[in-house]
């Protein structure tokens, strides 16, 4: 039983296109986080929800938007993909904000 | 705002020797200190926490950690590592006063291990 999943596991797409990742997390967890692992493995967080509440929003394009259904699901929607967006993009859930994270098995995207 | 440092970004042992990982970090108080390890192609998985209490901190895997206040370090320690600790390490440091606060991640230090 899998905590935190994410999907899909690889994105394929080219300059311009707009896709989604998604993330549910079965923990019971109240804060769902997405960050970006860029080539160098540098892991930078990009938003944090807590209680479907966004909570840190850090400087990422306006085309990146975050969608909370519901405590389990943190949704990434990228739009006008640039080939600077080529990463992996990790979901990530703890039981409080600042605790202990529990990282999906990431997204590896990749524009052309 | 706090702030981590990963000085070694390679790190090359032999198998059976041991390992010592460094980790500083920048805080005005006791932050929470993390260590992740990151397998080729995975996510990341905790190998133990910092808090509070007992400043030596074991995790999983037979890894230990150090908390040093003086010295504002949380290094990680393995006394005998095997070929499948060649992975990623990442030092993580949080603190708790608003709503806003986050994880920062250190750049990581790439482990390989020599047969």
């Amino acid at each position: 039983d899998t905590a935190v999943s994410q999907t899909p596991k690889y994105l394929v797409t080219q300059m311009g296109n707009d896709k989604s990742i998604k993330c549910e997390q079965n923990l019971g967890h109240d804060t769902m986080y997405w960050y970006k692992q860029d080539s160098k493995k540098f892991l930078k967080i990009m938003f944090s929800y807590n209680n479907k509440e966004l909570i840190i929003n850090e400087t990422v394009p306006n085309r990146f938007s975050p969608k909370s259904p519901d405590k389990a699901h943190l949704n990434l929607h990228i739009n006008s993909l640039e080939l600077g967006d080529s990463a992996v993009y990790f979901c990530a859930s703890s039981p409080k904000i600042v605790g202990v994270q529990y990282f999906g098995p990431g997204t590896r995207l990749t524009v052309t | 705002a706090q702030s981590v440092t990963q000085p070694d970004i390679h790190i090359t042992v032999s198998e059976g020797a041991s390992l010592e990982l460094r980790c500083n970090y920048s805080y005005g108080a006791t932050p929470y200190l993390f260590w992740y390890v990151q397998s080729p192609g995975q996510g990341l998985q905790l190998l133990l926490k910092y808090f509070s209490g007992d400043t030596l901190v074991q995790g999983i895997k037979g890894f230990e950690a150090e908390f040093k206040r003086s010295q504002s370090s949380f290094n990680l320690r393995k006394p005998s590592v095997h070929w499948s600790d060649a992975a990623e390490y990442f030092c993580a440091v949080g603190a708790r006063l608003n709503r806003d606060d986050k994880i920062i991640f250190g750049k990581g230090t790439r482990l390989h291990i020599l047969p």
